[in-house]
């Protein structure tokens, strides 16, 4: 079974320029996490989806980022205009509810998007 | 709200010694504990979970985990590590309960040396 797919794997921009980041995740997930991981840091966690619904998009700067999960499925998430401080890796993760008495979601991540902003 | 503290950032060792990698978490509420591997240029990996029953968690290439509650820690360790484990390690929190999102820490790098 194929993992969470995300493209492209590196980008290179210039500041103030747009930039998007694709993720499918795997068959069946109907969760959908994008994370933001800092060199040095641990990821944070940008948005959550729910099938298409957002449930939690607390910690995304809306002002220059959004994203999108049209159909439930594959997830898009923008940046514009990217700024020197974007630079990351964006991580996309996925997970299904697990049967029985604890209710718990694994999330399997993607490789990853490095993005350098010059 | 939840927090992650792992308190080495760096961790040296030569093969076959063992190791462990320190993590304390801070919650108000019930929590499932994880520890995930990245390697370079890749996603994470899960190693281990604890999400309750016994307080001693083992997971893949033969790390192990064990839940304090009392002192608030998920310290991760392998008796013998490997060149191949070398890597980043983080560990992670989240609330009780199906669809949370992760709260992870800094991560720690362990360096593994013949």
């Amino acid at each position: 079974e194929a993992g969470v797919v995300q493209s492209p794997r590196y980008k290179i921009i210039e500041k103030k320029q747009p930039v998007a980041f694709w993720c499918n995740p795997i068959s069946g997930h109907n969760t959908l996490y994008w994370y933001l991981q800092n060199l040095g840091q641990g990821p944070e966690l940008l948005i959550r989806y729910e099938n298409e619904e957002a449930v939690d998009d607390s910690q995304l700067p809306k002002d220059r980022f959004s994203a999108e999960r049209l159909k439930g499925v594959d997830s898009t998430l923008k940046i514009q205009p990217a700024e020197l401080g974007d630079s990351a890796v964006y991580l996309c993760a996925s997970s299904q509810r697990t049967s029985g008495r604890l209710s718990y979601n694994e999330q399997f991540f993607g490789p990853g998007t490095r993005l350098t902003v010059l | 709200a939840q927090s992650v503290t792992q308190l080495d950032s760096q961790v040296p060792v030569f093969e076959e010694a063992p190791v462990e990698l320190r993590c304390n978490y801070s919650s108000s509420v019930s929590v499932y504990l994880f520890w995930y591997v990245q390697y370079p240029n890749q996603g994470l990996q899960l190693l281990l979970k604890y999400l309750s029953g016994s307080t001693l968690v083992k997971g893949i290439n033969g790390f192990e985990a064990e839940f304090n509650k009392s002192q608030t820690s998920f310290h991760l360790r392998k008796p013998s590590v490997h060149i191949s484990d070398t890597a980043e390690y983080f560990c992670a929190v989240s609330g009780a309960g199906a669809g949370t999102a992760l709260i992870f820490g800094k991560g720690t790098t362990l360096s593994v040396s013949s």
